[in-house]
């Protein structure tokens, strides 16, 4: 069974510039969770999505926002780039509706220079 | 916010030793799960903890689930070079959510 895939692994922006980050679950899988992590923070949780449908989101800007498709497969938008945004976003997927184990894909490490 | 204190934040061990770790919350936790992360990768799951009380095994690593509930524990028996890497624990600080907590992190450093 093919793991998550996260799309692309590596990144470089410009502050002001927007990115978009991708995010393939688990076959089966419906929730989808992304997170941030820094050297600083650790990592953060930013949302959830489970049937197209947002059902929790961390304490970040509007600037970060995201979808999933009716395929499950989910997107992650940062707008308006800031030199704090450099991270490793990880993507996870869970095979239970409701919580359990989350399953990490390898991320995206985004450097906003 | 919320945090998940895990102890120690690192440790240098023999190859053949044991470790201990431990991982606490100020709150209840029902789920807990143990991740080790490598250096440029993304976590992989170790154990997943259910019940209070609860002592699961994966191979070398045996991890319990505190009957406080505030606490999980992951001891890895016979350490080998490949156990390096940064281990974390992490729950739900509310049941039925995905919205996760993860701990501080322990690093393990693995002499050979």
């Amino acid at each position: 069974k093919a793991g998550v895939t996260q799309t692309p692994r590596y990144l470089i922006k410009t502050r002001g510039q927007q990115v978009t980050l991708s995010c393939s679950p688990i076959s089966g899988h419906r929730s989808v969770s992304w997170y941030q992590q820094t050297p600083g923070q650790g990592l953060q949780f930013l949302f959830e999505y489970f049937s197209e449908t947002q059902r929790n989101k961390g304490n970040f800007p509007g600037r970060f926002s995201g979808r999933q498709f009716s395929n499950s497969r989910s997107e992650m938008n940062v707008s308006t780039l800031e030199l704090g945004d450099s991270a490793l976003y990880l993507c996870a997927s869970s095979p239970r509706t409701l919580t359990g184990e989350l399953f990490f894909g390898e991320g995206s490490r985004l450097t906003v220079l | 916010g919320q945090q998940l204190n895990q102890s120690p934040q690192s440790m240098f061990i023999q190859e053949g030793e044991d470790v201990s770790m431990n991982c606490t919350s100020s709150s209840i936790f029902n789920t807990w799960l143990w991740y080790k992360q490598d250096p440029g990768e993304g976590p992989v799951l170790l154990i997943a903890l259910y019940k209070a009380g609860e002592l699961t095994s994966n191979g070398r690593l045996t991890a319990q689930f505190g009957i406080t509930r505030k606490d999980s524990f992951l001891n890895i028996s016979a350490s080998i070079p490949s156990d390096v890497g940064i281990y974390f624990c992490a729950g739900p600080p509310r049941s039925g959510t995905y919205k996760y907590i993860f701990g501080t992190g322990t690093r393990l450093k693995v002499l050979a």
